[in-house]
């Protein structure tokens, strides 16, 4: 596609329930951020691949949060056993490093836990 | 630490009115710099960036930033402000191929 997808566009669930977020990154970017941007905290870094590895996952809050990338292209964000602090966006962004390093997003995911 | 500072909130301006929303930045390396616009239920769209060479940097819709390294500032301008603009304003600092550190965002709304 053109841009950055994300799916769903919106999620609501039960606290305690798990859920999934998916990203389409533009095609051929190697590289591949998740953030979270959430009332009062801003825009929060949670992982990053490059391919299909996933070098920095200091922004992942607990270990309840997971994400994988498989093919060097679609990457899952699972959040289990959701909390009420969890809802938030989830934004997805990708790039290709060395043809300008601009991150590309998406529209997000708006996760909200009762 | 990496930080991104944007000391305005909420900024009203009137339309045709200019605007200069403020960023400061603090990073160790030398610093890739971006400002993202974020409308109501959108996505981050990237205005511009600054990587190296020209510190003023245009950028699409009518926007420029000009890199001030003394300063440690990377502020946003506009000359004459459409009601189209209101939006959300990111600043943010990166460094090559890693995660961008935000700025908390100032929120822009434009008056008739």
């Amino acid at each position: 596609g053109a841009g950055v997808s994300q799916s769903p566009s919106n999620k609501v669930t039960e606290k305690g329930k798990d859920v999934e977020l998916r990203c389409d990154p533009i095609s051929g970017h190697t590289a591949l951020y998740w953030y979270r941007q959430s009332l009062g905290q801003g825009l929060e870094f949670l992982i990053y691949f490059q391919g299909n590895s996933a070098p920095d996952k200091s922004g992942l809050p607990s270990d309840r949060f997971s994400a994988e990338r498989t093919g060097g292209s679609v990457s899952t964000l699972t959040i289990q056993r959701t909390q009420q602090e969890d809802s938030a966006v989830y934004l997805c962004a990708s790039t290709n490093p060395g043809r300008g390093e601009t991150q590309y997003f998406g529209p997000g995911t708006r996760l909200l836990v009762l | 630490a990496q930080s991104v500072t944007q000391p305005d909130i909420h900024i009203t301006v009137s339309e045709g009115a200019s605007l200069e929303l403020r960023c400061n930045y603090s990073y160790g390396a030398t610093p890739y710099l971006f400002w993202y616009v974020q409308s109501p239920g959108q996505g981050l769209q990237l205005l511009l960036k600054y990587f190296s060479g020209d510190t003023l940097v245009q950028g699409i819709k009518g926007f420029e930033a000009e890199f001030k390294r003394s300063q440690s500032s990377f502020n946003l301008r506009k000359p004459s402000v459409h009601w189209s603009d209101a939006a959300e304003y990111f600043c943010a600092v990166g460094s090559g191929n890693t995660p961008l550190v935000f700025g908390k965002g100032t929120r822009l709304s434009v008056i008739a």
